[in-house]
């Protein structure tokens, strides 16, 4: 069964410091994978894909298959990126979502 | 932009009760879905939901959970009797086709409350 890690439940850093939140997962085939960023009284809103390869809202993150993890980045934290985040997973074909337990990020002034 | 809808925000029911919990999903979406966390837990799956059918649904799923889409827009979670576990925030979720049928939107959540 499909499985995801992020290991860091909070994240503090400084304004304009690199943030980094860790994700790995297990699963056997090509999964898709995601992350999401719930702001404080908002919905899960659906931040990056790893197919589209898009930096969004300054975050990147890079698939590594040999690794099986896919780690969120930013390099110059601001204070409005204080949310939490989760990664997640969908198998090939399938559709369900399979989320990790979350990294709340603290951005401090 | 359009967004998926819940009611109520909140609902706080006694152990054994029925609850309706209801989404309207983004109107030219296909694939519909309801996931829960328990406070301090992990965001888990539910049920998926496509042309008036379970496509798939998680072991939590069990004989007291049901969902309908009674017209074309709302789409509805049922607990038939309530248990003090089941207490959660439910989200609601829907996606489209193609190269959208991954790209899941969710709605607000409804915090239930079982007494």
């Amino acid at each position: 069964a499909q499985r995801v890690t992020q290991p860091e439940k909070l994240l503090s850093v400084f304004k304009g410091a690199p943030v980094e939140l860790k994700c790995n997962y297990s699963y056997s085939g090509s999964p898709e994978l995601f992350w999401y960023v719930q702001y404080s009284r908002q919905r899960l809103q659906l931040l990056l894909r790893h197919i589209s390869r898009e930096s969004i809202k300054g975050f990147t993150a890079d698939l590594n298959k040999g690794e099986t993890s896919f780690h969120l980045k930013k390099p110059f934290a601001q204070e409005e990126d204080s949310a939490m985040y989760y990664c997640a997973l969908i198998q090939a074909a399938g559709n369900k979502l399979t989320f990790g337990g979350g990294t709340r990020v603290l951005v401090k002034p | 932009e359009p967004e998926v809808t819940q009611t109520p925000s909140h609902q706080v029911t006694q152990m054994g009760q029925e609850v309706i919990l209801r989404c309207v999903p983004i109107s030219n979406h296909l694939y519909f879905y309801w996931y829960r966390q328990i406070l301090g837990q992990k965001v888990e799956f539910l049920v998926s939901f496509y042309n008036n059918e379970i496509s798939e649904k998680s072991e939590i799923f069990d004989d007291q959970f049901s969902v309908e889409r009674p017209d074309g827009s709302n789409f509805t979670l049922k607990i038939r009797s309530t248990k003090l576990e089941d207490s959660a925030m439910y989200f609601c979720a829907s996606s489209g086709t193609g190269d959208g049928f991954y790209e899941q939107y969710f709605g607000p959540g409804t915090r239930l409350t079982v007494t």
